[in-house]
This record gives structure tokens, C-alpha cells and sequence, in this order.
């Protein structure tokens, strides 16, 4: 079935630093990638829709210069925390659809823990 | 836009019982409906989905059915298996509009 990889899977980092979190789609080309962050105990917010070769598109209330997302081909979005502060650690989740009648595959998340 | 209720947010179930998990949609132009399940530390994973013109989709133990006139579908695991404990998440999106919008998730815990 259609893989999304998702990397790293956790990464502690120091307050001010950036980083980034790499989503590939191993056997399928993805067009549109999705980010997600989730806090414990709650849902998957969707952060911003990615396409290929365009401009994310952000969900109201996202700041978009510090969570940079490029996608600049179809198989590879990433996701950059920039700047981060303890307040940015949380579980951060992609996914991709695989193709236009078939569901959404996700990745295995990135714990990201701001110190 | 889409709002996604999900009950219960607790569910524990004797191991061999069923389990049901029900969601309701607020855009009736919502046509399809996917189920994930997640454990600890893990993305989501597909479990089962249904579109629009269908009622009912079975694939072994585990159902989804869809009322579209009352704007509900429910996820119906049985036979529950310790394996089975993880939170489950409803999601809906709307054709032409690529976003799922999920529901606030199910504990489901498999008392052995």
C-alpha cells in the first residue's frame, strides 16, 4: 500500500534554534501534502495544506513564517519550525491522498520537543 | 465549514464484546468518511472508510455505517481483541475539497 515516511520520528531541540521535518511519499506521487499538529490527549489540527510547486496554504490562526513548508517536488514536503519556543513542542503528523478516489495515507509523526 | 462531533471520548469493553464509536457531520455536502486508528507515538491508520452512496461497508470485524439523512455514521468493532486498544478518529471531507476534518477521538480500551 501507498507509504508516507515521515523524519525524524523525535528530535529535541533548544529554544530559538530551527527545525525541519522531512514527509516523503515512497511509492506515489503526491500533489497535495497535508500538516497536522496534535497536543496530547486531542485531535489532529490541520496546520496547512502543501501542493507541489506552489505556496502552502495556511489554516486561520497558523503563522505562516514559522512554520515553513516547501514542497518542492512530489514525492517530498517539509515542514520548518523556525525560531521554536517550548510553546511549539507537540506531535506533528503528515499525510498525502493517494490519488483521487482512494483515502488518506499518514506518517508515523514527529515528536518535537523544544527545551 | 465542517464540524465533526465523536462520542464517546472513553470506551472500555470487555475483550470479546463490541465496541461502537458514532460521529456526527454538520455539512451535508460532506461525502466521504474515513476511520484511523492511532496508538501511542504513531501517525493515524486507516482502518475503514465509506463514501456517500453507500449504507453500510464491513471488512472482517470491523463496520461502518452511514445515515447521510440524519448526518451520522458509526464505527462498529467486534469481537474486540486487546490489539484493539487505541484511540479511533472519525474524519469527514467534502468532494473537491481535500480536507478531512476529524472528530476529537475515542480511548478504546480492551479490558482482557
Amino acid at each position: 500500500g501507498a507509504v508516507v515516511s515521515q523524519h525524524p520520528s523525535r528530535v529535541i531541540c533548544k529554544s530559538g534554534t530551527s527545525v525541519k521535518i522531512e514527509c516523503r511519499s515512497l511509492d506515489f506521487q503526491a500533489t497535495t501534502m497535508f500538516w497536522y499538529r496534535q497536543f496530547p490527549k486531542q485531535s489532529l489540527m490541520l496546520m496547512a495544506t502543501s501542493n507541489e510547486g506552489s505556496k502552502a496554504t495556511y489554516e486561520q490562526g497558523v503563522e505562516k513564517d514559522k512554520f515553513l513548508i516547501n514542497h518542492a517536488s512530489l514525492t517530498l514536503s517539509t515542514l520548518t519550525v523556525t525560531s521554536a519556543h517550548p510553546e511549539d513542542s507537540s506531535f506533528y503528523i503528515c499525510s498525502a491522498r493517494v490519488g483521487q478516489r482512494h483515502g488518506y495515507t499518514f506518517g508515523s509523526g514527529t515528536r518535537l520537543t523544544v527545551v | 465549514g465542517e464540524n465533526v462531533e465523536q462520542h464517546p471520548s472513553t470506551l472500555s469493553v470487555q475483550e470479546g464484546d463490541s465496541a461502537v464509536i458514532k460521529c456526527t457531520y454538520s455539512d451535508s455536502a460532506s461525502n466521504y468518511f474515513p476511520w484511523y486508528k492511532q496508538e501511542l507515538g504513531k501517525g493515524p491508520q486507516l482502518i475503514i472508510d465509506i463514501r456517500s452512496n453507500v449504507g453500510e461497508k464491513k471488512d472482517q470485524r470491523i463496520a461502518v455505517t452511514l445515515n447521510k439523512t440524519a448526518k451520522h455514521f458509526s464505527l462498529h468493532i467486534t469481537e474486540t481483541q486487546p490489539e484493539d486498544s487505541a484511540v479511533y478518529f472519525c474524519a469527514a471531507s467534502i468532494s473537491g475539497n481535500e480536507k478531512l476534518t476529524f472528530g476529537t477521538g475515542t480511548r478504546l480500551t480492551i479490558i482482557p
